[in-house]
């Protein structure tokens, strides 16, 4: 069975450009979740979905940010205007919205903006 | 609000020894769950195992056991008879289920080397 799919693996860009970030969850699975990790915060939460609406978007840094989910086999997550402090490895996970149910992680997207 | 301490930054272990992760968390809700995750160096963050609150017994996997203690909020991981391939960091995680509370908080992770 196909995991959580994110494009692109790697990505390098200029400061200032538009970055967008996709990502496939788990056939089946009704929610999903973008994490960033970075060397001094860790993994921290962005935002989740549960039957692709936004709950809990606590996380996201700023306006410059922002997560949709049109359905629910695809969402983006879109940095405008990209800067160097958002150099990350974004993560994409999703499951099924079960409790306690296991969350799977795409394989991430390596972000380095210069 | 919750949250997951993993003391040990980072530990060297030789090939073939045994080596445990600690993983301390705290939360107040009664029904929780716990999960133990590995990021090899390729960066991708694979899941080992998930433990239930109300479900204390200890669980072997092959050279992995994995050890739960409400009285201590502890769930710590073993590796037994350690391998290169086990190098790793290893993230302890913590999930509610409550509407608007459903993510992994992640400890900080220990970095784990195997030295041949």
């Amino acid at each position: 069975d196909a995991g959580v799919i994110q494009s692109p693996r790697h990505e390098v860009t200029e400061m200032g450009q538009e970055v967008t970030l996709r990502c496939k969850p788990i056939s089946g699975h009704n929610s999903l979740f973008w994490y960033r990790q970075t060397m001094m915060r860790g993994l921290e939460l962005l935002i989740y979905f549960n039957n692709n609406v936004p709950i809990d978007d606590s996380g996201m840094p700023e306006d410059r940010f922002s997560a949709k989910m049109p359905n629910a086999s695809f969402s983006t997550l879109k940095i405008q205007p990209s800067e160097p402090r958002d150099s990350a490895v974004y993560f994409c996970a999703s499951s099924l919205r079960v409790s306690g149910n296991t969350i799977y992680f795409g394989e991430g997207s390596w972000l380095t903006v210069v | 609000a919750q949250k997951v301490t993993q003391a040990q930054t980072e530990i060297s272990v030789v090939e073939k020894e045994d080596v445990t992760l600690d993983c301390v968390y705290e939360t107040r809700d009664t029904t929780y769950y716990l999960f133990w995750y590995k990021q090899p160096p390729s960066g991708e963050l694979v899941f080992l195992i998930r433990r239930n609150s109300f479900d204390e017994q200890n669980e072997i996997s092959g050279r992995y056991s994995w050890n739960f203690q409400k009285s201590t909020s502890s769930f710590n991981f073993t590796i037994t008879a350690s391998q290169v391939v086990d190098s790793a960091v290893y993230f302890c995680a913590l999930r509610l289920f409550n509407f608007g509370n459903e993510k992994l908080t992640f400890g900080t992770g220990t970095r784990l080397t195997i030295i041949p």
